[in-house]
């Protein structure tokens, strides 16, 4: 069985200041781990993912997110928001039996 | 341009009556699956195919049936769509199983209404 738990619903912040997004997970098998932006009405686009190779993982446009086994989290950050982060952002397992658990997301707002 | 397509983009039904949605990729991946998005809820699985003629349910297999004769396409079919099946459905392949890390690539979205 796999799970992930976005911790917040809603994330405020102002422009130019950082940007954490949370993110735990749990998972019977070795996960991997990945971050799906949507920007109002649109589609999904990888941010960046996790495989076991390297526990910071980059990603696009400035983000990144480190992997914590013992925590089982899978944050992600970013050092300075821009307006055109304002999205909602999804954490995502995939694990045993090709099965995907998505977070329920975590809308980001922008303040200028 | 390698890419995932789904038709209709828009649809608005009624209750009991039978409906496709289809799903087609370009991208010779073996993996493909259906979401559905629910505001509050993320997305949740509904079916994925690890190759043709195999599929498994996902977590909200209740209402839908799948086929994958080929590899490129993975139709979605609702035999008595109800009011509750109201949503925004994805169709997302992959190339190969996901727990090597294989990123999934999304369709743009089918927005059903089912009065």
């Amino acid at each position: 069985a796999q799970s992930v738990t976005q911790l917040d619903s809603h994330v405020s912040v102002s422009e130019g200041t950082p940007v954490l997004l949370r993110c735990n997970y749990s998972s019977s098998y070795s996960p991997s781990l990945f971050w799906y932006v949507q920007h109002p009405n649109k589609g999904l686009q990888l941010l960046l993912k996790y495989t076991s190779a390297a526990t910071l993982v980059k990603g696009i446009n400035g983000f990144e997110a480190e992997f914590k086994k013992s925590e089982t989290s899978f944050h992600l950050t970013k050092p300075s928001a821009h307006m055109s982060d304002a999205a909602e952002y999804f954490c995502v397992v995939a694990g045993g039996y090709q099965k995907v658990t998505f977070g329920t997301g975590t809308k980001l707002q922008v303040i200028p | 341009e390698a890419q995932v397509t789904q038709n209709p983009r828009y649809l608005i039904t009624v209750t009991g009556k039978k409906l496709t949605v289809t799903c087609s990729q370009n991208m010779n991946h073996e993996y493909m699956s259906w979401y559905r998005q629910d505001p509050g809820l993320g997305l949740r699985q509904i079916y994925y195919s690890m190759n043709v003629e195999v599929t498994d349910k996902g977590d909200v297999p209740e209402g839908y049936k799948v086929s994958r004769k080929e590899k490129r396409n993975f139709p979605l079919i609702l035999e008595s769509p109800s009011p509750n099946q109201t949503s925004l459905y994805f169709c997302a392949s992959s190339p190969a199983l996901l727990g090597g890390g294989y990123e999934q690539y999304f369709g743009p979205g089918t927005r059903l209404t089912v009065t």
